[in-house]
């Protein structure tokens, strides 16, 4: 029971390199998500999808981007990296008709830019 | 727009002592609200949920948590715990009307470690 799959796990960037942060969910979930959390300030909404080609800016959008090509899949492409872009990411999704919050997180990714 | 307070950054407690860990949220529309905990290297797991009826609920590994809409708290409690429960904690919450379809308001956390 696979869940929420993120890669890579831990990754470290140069300033001004590109990567993107790879997520997967087998659950046929409607809803994904990717935040942020950064020590001592909690999760911060990047960007969401309510389900293939529709996607929306979360809260700290700025300098990244992402698609939902397929329900399954929603990557996070980060161009340009900054040192602010240090930080822990999360994918998460949750089920869509008669949604009600619950999230299901996969285990993070963790980037460094140096 | 909503927001979430959480208290405490950080609350040590003795093995088999209670515990309560606070949360206080704003809001101007219904809402539904979460206890999430994050163990060391983890991503987050739902503890417990509170989405109508009865304002007492419990969740996983002995937590509950009361609403009180008149304070507009979530406080999180346990009457015993065990050094296992150490993690960080999250308070969140879903606005209730529109479906939530933006994800959840996290709090800051709260740090639970348990002493021996």
């Amino acid at each position: 029971n696979a869940g929420v799959t993120q890669t890579p796990k831990f990754r470290i960037l140069k300033i001004g390199q590109s990567m993107t942060l790879q997520c997967a969910q087998d659950m046929n979930h409607n809803y994904m998500y990717w935040y942020r959390q950064d020590p001592g300030m909690g999760l911060k909404l990047i960007y969401y999808s309510v389900g293939a080609g529709i996607t929306d800016k979360g809260e700290v959008p700025n300098g990244y981007n992402v698609s939902r090509s397929t329900t399954e899949d929603f990557p996070l492409r980060l161009e340009l990296a900054a040192p602010s872009q240090t930080s822990v990411y999360f994918c998460a999704s949750s089920y869509g008709r008669g949604f009600t919050g619950e999230l299901f997180f996969g285990e993070g990714s963790r980037l460094t830019v140096l | 727009a909503q927001s979430v307070t959480q208290l405490d950054s950080q609350v040590p407690v003795f093995e088999e002592a209670p515990v309560e860990l606070r949360c206080n949220y704003s809001s101007s529309v219904s809402v539904y609200l979460f206890w999430y905990v994050q163990y060391p290297n983890q991503g987050l797991q739902l503890l417990l949920k509170y989405l109508s009826g009865s304002t007492l609920v419990k969740g996983i590994n002995g937590f509950e948590a009361e609403f009180n809409k008149s304070q507009t708290s979530f406080h999180l409690r346990k009457p015993s715990v065990h050094i296992s429960d150490t993690a960080e904690y999250f308070c969140a919450v879903s606005d209730r009307a529109g479906g939530g379809a933006d994800g959840l308001t996290f709090g800051k956390g709260t740090h639970l470690i348990i002493q021996p």
